[in-house]
């Protein structure tokens, strides 16, 4: 059974600029949720998608956007991008909506802006 | 809002020491409740979460975590650790019907020889 795979594993962009970054969830995984972990920071929410609707949403702004392929994978992409969206991207997969289904994590994208 | 406090930043133990990690957590009903580890370059890792029951939870690699709910405490714990645990450990904590997990700012774990 394949894990949960990200792309790229580390990426530099310049302030202004705009990134995708892309996820493929484990097999038979209906739901993707992506987080933002700065350093030294514990990850932080940013969206869920499920069967392809976005279904929750944390407090980032709307240059942060996602997609939900029927496929299940995802992507998420940032425009405008800012020094401060220098982070570790983390996306993880579950079978379900709702804690109760354990999310398995990728290795994420390592993001810097300059 | 739920919130998450991990008090300590880092800790270091000797191999074979026992550990305890702490954790605290603001929410106003019955939480979901989860450690995660997280190795260098690698994504997080569950080892344990608490849903309802029993307030002692068992995990992978040795570890347990206890439910205190008048303390509002889940600590992690674990009676001898390895050079190979050394990594960052997350708590998190949900809500019933949430998707998204809330996590604290972690502790870094080093182990000395």
């Amino acid at each position: 059974e394949t894990g949960v795979t990200q792309s790229p594993t580390h990426l530099i962009k310049t302030r202004g600029q705009q990134v995708t970054l892309r996820c493929s969830s484990q097999s038979g995984h209906n739901t993707v949720s992506w987080y933002q972990q700065a350093l030294g920071q514990g990850p932080q929410f940013i969206f869920q998608y499920y069967r392809e609707e976005e279904n929750g949403r944390g407090n980032f702004p709307p240059r942060f956007s996602g997609l939900q392929f029927p496929n299940y994978s995802s992507e998420l992409n940032v425009n405008a991008l800012e020094l401060d969206d220098s982070a570790l991207y983390l996306c993880a997969s579950s079978l379900g909506q709702g804690p109760n289904y354990e999310q398995y994590f990728g290795p994420g994208t390592r993001l810097t802006v300059t | 809002a739920q919130s998450v406090t991990q008090p300590d930043i880092h800790i270091t133990v000797s191999e074979g020491a026992s550990l305890e990690l702490r954790c605290n957590y603001s929410y106003g009903a019955t939480p979901y409740l989860f450690w995660y580890v997280q190795s260098p370059g690698q994504g997080l890792q569950l080892l344990l979460k608490y849903f309802s029951g029993d307030t002692l939870v068992q995990g992978i690699k040795g570890f347990e975590a206890e439910f205190k709910r008048s303390q509002s405490s889940f600590n992690l714990r674990k009676p001898s650790v390895h050079w190979s645990d050394a990594a960052e450990y997350f708590c998190a904590v949900a809500g019933q019907g949430a998707q998204k997990l809330v996590f604290g700012q972690g502790t870094r774990l080093t182990i000395n020889p």
